[in-house]
């Protein structure tokens, strides 16, 4: 069975602290795509990033980064020198990319980050 | 601009009664999903369609139903039947591309949805 696993439910920094969101999956398929999104209060989910099984590069945009780590099974997101603005939640998704796949997405339970002035 | 509207933001309503919020999305994709958000589960998919005048159940179908009669639509109707309605729900959609589960899903607002 497929599964997101987002084990931080809330995290409070203060401006300009770094921090990193933590995504943990489970999948029996070989190929397959990880997603985070951002919501912020209005509510409307804002893709961030994908990244595929065969590419385990780390990404930068920016003040954001994603570290992928095929043999953790693990899909973390830093933000360096956070921002009010950065006050949203977060989630990490799965999708299936095999053989009959349905284009779904399996979503974690999301990580609410709080960043204070 | 292209995107996804989902109508009204906020809706009330009565136990007992059927509901039905509105998607519509002028991007030209393919498939629409509806999800369901209550605090701290996270998204849960309700009903999805890959085509028109097809829909599938996802894991949290009993008490909606969907239909799919135009490309850019994808009303989805809260029943009496479902025992707790009130959540916020939200509209996706994506198109086909050549390589499964590549794209990512584009969100509309969503509606909060309150049984008083």
């Amino acid at each position: 069975a497929q599964k997101v696993t987002q084990a931080q439910t809330e995290i409070s920094v203060v401006e300009k602290e770094d921090v990193t969101l933590d995504c943990v999956y489970e999948t029996r398929d070989t190929t397959y795509y990880l997603f985070w999104y951002k919501q912020p209060p209005s509510g409307e989910l804002v893709f961030l990033i994908r990244r595929n099984s065969f590419d385990e590069q780390n990404e930068i945009s920016g003040r954001y980064s994603w570290n992928f780590q095929k043999s953790t099974s693990s899909f973390n997101f830093t933000i360096t020198a956070s921002q009010v603005v950065d006050s949203a939640v977060y989630f990490c998704a799965l999708s299936e990319a095999g053989g009959g796949a349905t284009n779904k997405l399996i979503f974690g339970t999301g990580t609410l980050l709080a960043v204070q002035p | 601009d292209g995107g996804i509207t989902q109508s009204p933001k906020y809706l009330f309503r009565k136990e007992g009664q059927n509901v039905t919020l509105s998607c519509e999305q002028n991007l030209n994709h393919d498939a629409m999903y509806w999800y369901r958000q209550d605090p701290g589960q996270g998204l849960r998919l309700i009903y999805y369609s890959q085509i028109v005048n097809d829909f599938q159940k996802g894991d949290i179908a009993e008490g909606y139903s969907v239909s799919r009669e135009k490309k850019e639509s994808f009303p989805l109707t809260v029943t009496s039947a479902q025992k707790n309605p009130t959540a916020f729900y939200l509209c996706a959609s994506t198109p086909f591309s050549g390589r499964a589960g590549y794209n990512e899903q584009f969100f509309g607002p969503g509606t909060r949805l309150t049984v008083l």
